[in-house]
């Protein structure tokens, strides 16, 4: 089935530190990818997302590349704040199917 | 501003009642979901609607109700029939259109049955 795999947490970086998340997949066809971000008590926030691949998604200095050969869709930023702390979801959707598919979450962890 | 809302943000309930979690959008959304998150977890899906008047059960619908009489509301219910309820409750919605279309959440609810 359809299903995403996210690297566990929590990830501990101190500030201006390189991240990186990782993120594969497993689907049938051509899934879009997203990362969510949640914060403390909050619900989920779209970070970014890529629809086909070779496609980058971008905001807010994080980066996400779809690798179809990989089937990979790994999270990264060259220089992390301690405001990123937070927690970063990876999900997919299909092609006829309304349903999103999330990995487990990654907890991430920022020190000044 | 367009959005989703969900009140109320913190909910307590004793044991053995009902409970009713509210999710309103204005973004025009066909599609609404309803997820559950436990600490230090993902999300798992409860139920979904692609269209008024109707809805179909996700993942772990048991203990659940839902109705989607209007397309802007998709209440929840969570009966005590439910074993385990506290939990952090999150609504959804998107565009029934295409696979490439993004699902935005609303805050959550925070439900703790005491």
């Amino acid at each position: 089935g359809n299903s995403v795999t996210q690297m566990e947490g929590p990830v501990t970086l101190s500030e201006e530190a390189f991240l990186t998340i990782n993120c594969t997949y497993t689907a049938t066809g051509y899934p879009s990818l997203f990362w969510y971000v949640q914060y403390p008590g909050e619900g989920l926030q779209l970070l970014l997302k890529a629809t086909k691949a070779d496609d980058k998604g971008s905001n807010k200095g994080f980066e996400a590349t779809y690798r179809k050969e990989t089937t990979s869709f790994h999270l990264e930023k060259g220089s992390v704040q301690v405001s990123d702390s937070a927690v970063y979801f990876c999900a997919l959707r299909w092609t006829g199917f309304q349903k999103l598919v999330f990995g487990t979450g990654t907890r991430l962890l920022v020190s000044p | 501003d367009g959005g989703i809302t969900q009140s109320p943000k913190y909910l307590f309930r004793k044991e053995g009642q009902n409970v009713t979690l509210s999710c309103e959008q204005n973004l025009n959304h066909d599609a609404m979901y309803w997820y559950r998150q436990d600490p230090g977890q993902g999300l798992r899906l409860i139920y979904y609607s692609q269209i008024v008047n109707d809805f179909q059960k996700g993942d772990i619908a048991e203990g659940y109700s839902v109705s989607r009489e209007k397309k802007e509301s998709f209440p929840l219910t969570v009966t005590s029939a439910q074993k385990n309820p506290t939990a952090f409750y999150l609504c959804a919605s998107t565009s029934a259109g295409s696979r490439t279309d993004t699902q935005y959440f609303g805050p959550g609810t925070r439900l703790t049955v005491l």
